[in-house]
């Protein structure tokens, strides 16, 4: 079945700092995927996404590009602020053959921004 | 605005009362989905639905209802709420004839507690 992998929180970091969250995955065909953010008290938001191999997606300053070879779609942000500080969720979408879509989602990364 | 709303936001219950979780979408979404969100856990999904008159249990649908019964609505029945289902639950929605390629769009959340 599909999963979704991506690196236990929480990321603890400076305001100006780089940023990464890996995130793999496991898919049978070519899923779309996606970034999606929670802000405290709210329901999960998109972030970006990329449909195809070696697109990127992008928003906020934030980057994700689809690495198929590596099946990996990693986020990134050169410099965070403290208003960054949220949990980051990867997830993949796929329709299979027989019309199934499931959505799929790894378990969140907290990222917290210290000023 | 298109959008994805629950309700109630907070709900504070005693065991074995029936009680209701209402979603509602404006976005003519076929697919529709429940989660509950628990610390460690990530999101888990209870129940999901296809299309009108079509749901099909999700990861953790024990304890649960839903119906279907127009596009837009989909609620989430607890017949006899216990203890464990004290959580926080997301409605979602998308346009999965995309073939996947439609972000979920979440609703605010229902932070439900059972004493």
């Amino acid at each position: 079945g599909n999963s979704v992998t991506q690196m236990e929180g929480p990321v603890t970091l400076s305001e100006e700092a780089f940023l990464t969250i890996n995130c793999t995955y496991t898919a049978t065909g070519y899923p779309s995927l996606f970034w999606y953010v929670q802000y405290p008290g709210e329901g999960l938001q998109l972030l970006l996404k990329a449909t195809k191999a070696d697109d990127k997606g992008s928003n906020k300053g934030f980057e994700a590009t689809y690495r198929k070879e590596t099946t990996s779609f990693h986020l990134e942000k050169g410099s965070v602020q403290v208003s960054d500080s949220a949990v980051y969720f990867c997830a993949l979408s796929f329709v299979g053959s027989g019309g199934s879509y499931i959505p799929t989602f790894g378990r969140g990364t907290s990222l917290i921004v210290h000023p | 605005e298109a959008q994805v709303t629950q309700n109630p936001r907070y709900l504070i219950t005693v065991t074995g009362k029936k009680l209701t979780v209402t979603c509602s979408q404006n976005m003519n979404h076929e697919y529709m989905s429940w989660y509950r969100q628990d610390p460690g856990l990530g999101l888990r999904q209870i129940y999901y639905s296809m299309n009108v008159e079509v749901t099909d249990k999700g990861d953790v649908p024990e304890g649960y209802k839903v119906s279907r019964k127009e596009k837009r609505n989909f609620p989430l029945i607890l017949e006899s709420p216990s203890p464990n289902q004290t959580s926080l639950y997301f409605c979602a929605s998308s346009l999965w004839s995309d073939g996947g390629n439609s972000p979920l769009h979440f609703g605010n959340g229902t932070r439900l507690t059972v004493t």
